[in-house]
């Protein structure tokens, strides 16, 4: 089954302590993106990649870093997480920046 | 950047009845505009787009619009069912179509 998967589905931690959100997909997809999505605010893209070892900043990358170093995966980290980046995650594939995204499920983060 | 606006923010029909949201973009160079549904606790989940070289689309009770020369697009929904209350998400490609600027989000609720 094509899909997009994110762990963990739940987080809830402290500010300071670092974090990796993880992020694979099935589909042979060259593109992937995270997003967060804050109540009004929509979805807004936090970093994107157009293939492997291709990385940039999106609309709001501060505090978060990116890795790219194999097509399936796409892990989200948090070095030093503080309470205002708690919020919903979510990541997503394509074949390219305007082709059809496929988000996974969501990751709820939540920094005491 | 892109800005994307998108009104209303809440829309509440009776069953049958049609619904449309409608997104204001400043890009001129926006050439892809896809629609989001989200329904509660789940992931944004696509439900038609539209490119640059078209003026409308449609897919059996869901059509978008666009007007380029404006900086608009609309989503219609017509006949309305209980199941299509979620929150509808359209978004604009930017940055040579490697980014997705999202508008805030509709939420709309059909009364049986």
């Amino acid at each position: 089954e094509a899909q997009v998967t994110q762990n963990p589905r739940y987080l809830i931690t402290v500010t300071g302590k670092k974090l990796t959100v993880t992020c694979s997909q099935n589909m042979n997809h060259e593109y992937m993106s995270w997003y967060r999505q804050d109540p009004g605010l929509g979805l807004r893209q936090i970093y994107y990649s157009m293939n492997v070892e291709v990385t940039d900043k999106g609309d709001v990358p501060e505090g978060y870093k990116v890795s790219r170093k194999e097509k399936r995966n796409f892990p989200l980290i948090l070095e030093s997480p503080s309470p205002n980046q708690t919020s919903l995650y979510f990541c997503a594939s394509s074949f390219g920046g305007v082709q059809p995204q496929h988000f996974g499920d969501g990751t709820r983060l939540s920094i005491l | 950047g892109e800005n994307v606006e998108q009104h209303p923010s809440t829309l509440s029909v009776q069953e049958g009845d049609s619904a449309v949201i409608k997104c204001t973009y400043s890009d001129s160079a926006s050439n892809y505009f896809p629609w989001y549904k989200q329904e509660l606790g789940k992931r944004p989940q696509l439900i038609i787009d539209i490119r640059s070289n078209v003026g409308e689309k449609k897919d059996q009770r869901i059509a978008v619009t666009l007007n380029k020369t404006a900086k608009h697009f609309s989503l219609h929904i017509t006949e309305t069912q209980p199941e299509d209350s979620a929150v509808y998400f359209c978004a604009a490609s930017t940055r040579a179509g490697n980014m997705l600027t999202f508008g805030g989000g509709t939420r709309l609720m059909v009364k049986p």
